[in-house]
């Protein structure tokens, strides 16, 4: 069973532009999460969706956002990037929402110049 | 609220050292407890779990009891190898909030010298 996917892995933008980033979950995967990694706040919640659905969001302004599409698949958006937004972004899939176990995508590394 | 408190990094050791890593977490109810392990330029990957007091989780040699009495997952192995350098997380889960959210720790950096 292939594992979450993230893409791009690698992004450079430049501040004040917008970003997209996917994660596609492992297949039967209904609940994505996404965390932000940086070496000064370490890991961090962002939201989670589940069937469509945003179920919890973390403390975060509003220029991240993110959806989920009918297929499981996830989005997450960031508008108007600051410096402050460079990290590693991680997505994690789950079967359900009362699971133990969260699956990891080895990131996508957004670097904002 | 939920947080996890590991201890600084990072931390060296020789090949065959024993390895303990400090985890304390301050939670309502009775959070599920996880260490998840970091490779360089990875993901996170589930290393063990625990989901509820006295519980031991175990995987790969390395070893964890959730204490409810103490608040604290130690992770542990025996005898560590070149190939356990990585960075370690401690992170807890409610299960009451209905929610995937995971609160992890700041990570420990583990380097093993052959």
């Amino acid at each position: 069973k292939a594992g979450v996917t993230q893409t791009p892995r690698y992004l450079i933008k430049t501040r004040g532009q917008q970003v997209t980033l996917s994660c596609s979950p492992i297949s039967g995967h209904r609940s994505v999460s996404w965390y932000q990694q940086t070496p000064g706040q370490g890991l961090q919640f962002l939201f989670e969706y589940f069937s469509e659905t945003q179920r919890n969001k973390g403390n975060f302004p509003g220029r991240f956002s993110g959806r989920q599409f009918s297929n499981s698949r996830s989005e997450m958006n960031v508008s108007t990037l600051e410096l402050g937004d460079s990290a590693l972004y991680l997505c994690a899939s789950s079967p359900t929402t009362t699971s133990y176990e969260q699956y990891f995508g080895p990131g996508t590394r957004l670097t904002v110049t | 609220g939920n947080s996890v408190t590991q201890m600084e990094g990072p931390v060296t050791l020789s090949e065959e050292a024993f390895l303990t890593i400090n985890c304390t977490y301050t939670a309502t109810g009775y959070p599920s407890l996880f260490w998840y392990v970091q490779y360089p330029g990875e993901g996170l990957q589930l290393l063990l779990k625990a989901t509820k007091a006295d519980d031991k989780g175990s995987n790969k040699g390395f070893e964890a009891t959730y204490r409810k009495e103490t608040t604290s997952f130690h992770l542990e192995k025996g005898s560590v190898q070149v190939s356990d350098s990585a960075v370690y997380f401690c992170a807890l889960r409610d299960p009451q909030g209905g929610s995937e959210k995971l609160v992890f720790g700041k990570g420990t950096k583990l380097t093993v010298n052959p």
